[in-house]
């Protein structure tokens, strides 16, 4: 099995602060892909990196592929008590189907 | 609209009895995959499946079996359920080997 650490796990921070999401590997991933869960329900997709040192944005979230695909981060800019949530990194290992998840990381954005 | 739908949202099941968690998909996706979510343990992979009739091993598939008999329907099974298989279980397809994956919101099994 290819681990996913995912760090901080826990991270509590006001509005309009800046942060970072870590989800590292000791293996290489063929892509790896970001989701939120809100209490209740199932993962929804954030995004997909595929090419190392890859960087896409979305609002004001941006993430990146590491150059050697074993790691990746979630930044949000000024959060919003509407990011609040929990953040899973997915990744499928090299020549295999099988969808690994991270812990995740558990946000609360305080007004 | 994309959809996954598990049978139920909440379950209660007594020790020993045989338990099955139904899933299914309205949008033709060739892979399903059944999760355990427990807090502090993030999701873990029971079972997959990349074809009908087809099955793998995830990280932890003691004790668990899985049915796809055909390819909206993947259905997880208990043979005989413990209080440690107490968990949100969480239904998931995707399209092809390495695409999005859409989950359904997930069944709060209890097994007392």
């Amino acid at each position: 099995t290819q681990l996913l650490e995912q760090s901080p796990q826990f991270l509590s921070i006001q509005e309009g602060e800046n942060l970072t999401v870590y989800c590292n590997s000791s293996s290489v991933f063929s892509s790896l892909q970001w989701y939120r869960q809100e209490p209740g329900e199932g993962p929804v997709l954030l995004v997909t990196v595929v090419t190392g040192g890859e960087v896409k944005k979305l609002k004001r979230l941006t993430f990146q592929f590491g150059d050697a695909r074993k790691d990746s981060s979630l930044h949000i800019t000024a959060a919003q008590p509407g990011d609040t949530g929990l953040y899973l990194c997915a990744g499928f290992g090299a020549g295999s189907y099988q969808l690994t998840f991270g812990k995740g990381t558990k946000l609360s954005v305080i007004p | 609209d994309v959809k996954v739908t598990q049978s139920s949202r909440y379950l209660v099941k007594r020790t020993g009895e045989k338990v099955f968690l139904e899933c299914v998909q309205d949008m033709d996706h060739e892979n399903m995959f059944w999760y355990r979510q427990d807090p502090g343990l993030g999701l873990r992979l029971i079972y997959f499946s990349y074809d009908v009739k087809m099955k793998e091993k995830g990280d932890i598939p003691e004790g668990y079996s899985v049915s796809r008999e055909k390819k909206e329907r993947f259905s997880l099974i208990l043979e005989s359920a413990s209080t440690n298989q107490t968990s949100m279980y969480l239904c998931a397809s995707s399209l092809w080997g390495f695409a999005e994956a859409f989950f359904g919101q997930g069944t709060r099994l209890t097994v007392v």
